[in-house]
């Protein structure tokens, strides 16, 4: 199957630092990729879908000049952790869709990143 | 509004016990796909079977099965003879082609399976 690759895949940072996750579609080219966010023992959540050349579209809640996102290019979306405090503490995953295959269910998931903010 | 609801938080069964985990979903949309991921401790997804909601053909994988019922809006994944191994948080999805086509998860339901 298609492979989502994240970098990193794990990070400790202080708080009010900034840290930057990278979701690479590495055998597919991907116009949509989405973030997802995943507290303890909860489920995961969209937090934005992130279109190739075009701003991210975030959910409700989601605070998106915290939470940057970056679609630069067909295989690569960032998201930016800013000025990062200890409830930000989570576990993050991207997907991405494959945009030559046109069905809607044609995603996959990297990873994750676990991020922990002291 | 899409929702997915999985009754079960926590279900704990001893080795060689079957187990069916409950899923019922919610959608307006007439074309959809329905998903159930494994995350075990590493926190990983992994796929275990997509399916459309014109196909409520009854799927066996191995010890894994899942039964797709339309009329009760229901897509309850059963493993047969347990192991340890299966110990994991299961999670039920949705994608619907109207609505954002993002993945909707259910809040997911953690197997204990004792030896």
């Amino acid at each position: 199957g298609a492979v989502v690759s994240q970098h990193p895949s794990w990070v400790i940072c202080k708080s009010g630092t900034s840290v930057k996750i990278e979701c690479r579609s590495l055998d597919f080219q991907a116009t949509t990729m989405f973030w997802y966010r995943q507290f303890p023992k909860q489920s995961l959540m969209l937090m934005a879908t992130s279109n190739e050349g075009s701003k991210a579209t975030y959910e409700q809640g989601v605070e998106k000049d915290k939470f940057l996102i970056n679609h630069a290019s067909l295989t690569l979306s960032t998201l930016t952790v800013t000025s990062a405090h200890p409830e930000d503490s989570s576990f993050y995953i991207c997907s991405a869709r494959d945009a030559m295959r046109p069905g809607t269910d044609t995603q996959y998931f990297g990873p994750g990143t676990r991020l922990t903010v002291l | 509004a899409q929702k997915v609801t999985q009754a079960q938080t926590e279900i704990s069964v001893v080795e060689k016990e079957d187990v069916t985990l409950d899923c019922v979903y919610e959608t307006r949309d007439t074309t959809y796909y329905l998903f159930w991921y494994k995350q075990p401790p590493s926190g990983e997804l992994v796929f275990l079977i997509r399916r459309n909601s014109f196909d409520e053909q009854n799927e066996i994988s191995g010890r894994y099965s899942w039964n797709f019922q339309k009329s009760t809006s229901s897509f309850n994944f059963t493993i047969t003879a347990s192991q340890v191994v299966d110990s994991a948080v299961y999670f039920c999805a949705l994608i619907s082609d109207n609505y954002g086509q993002n993945f909707v998860f259910g809040p997911g339901t953690r197997l204990s399976v004792l030896p």
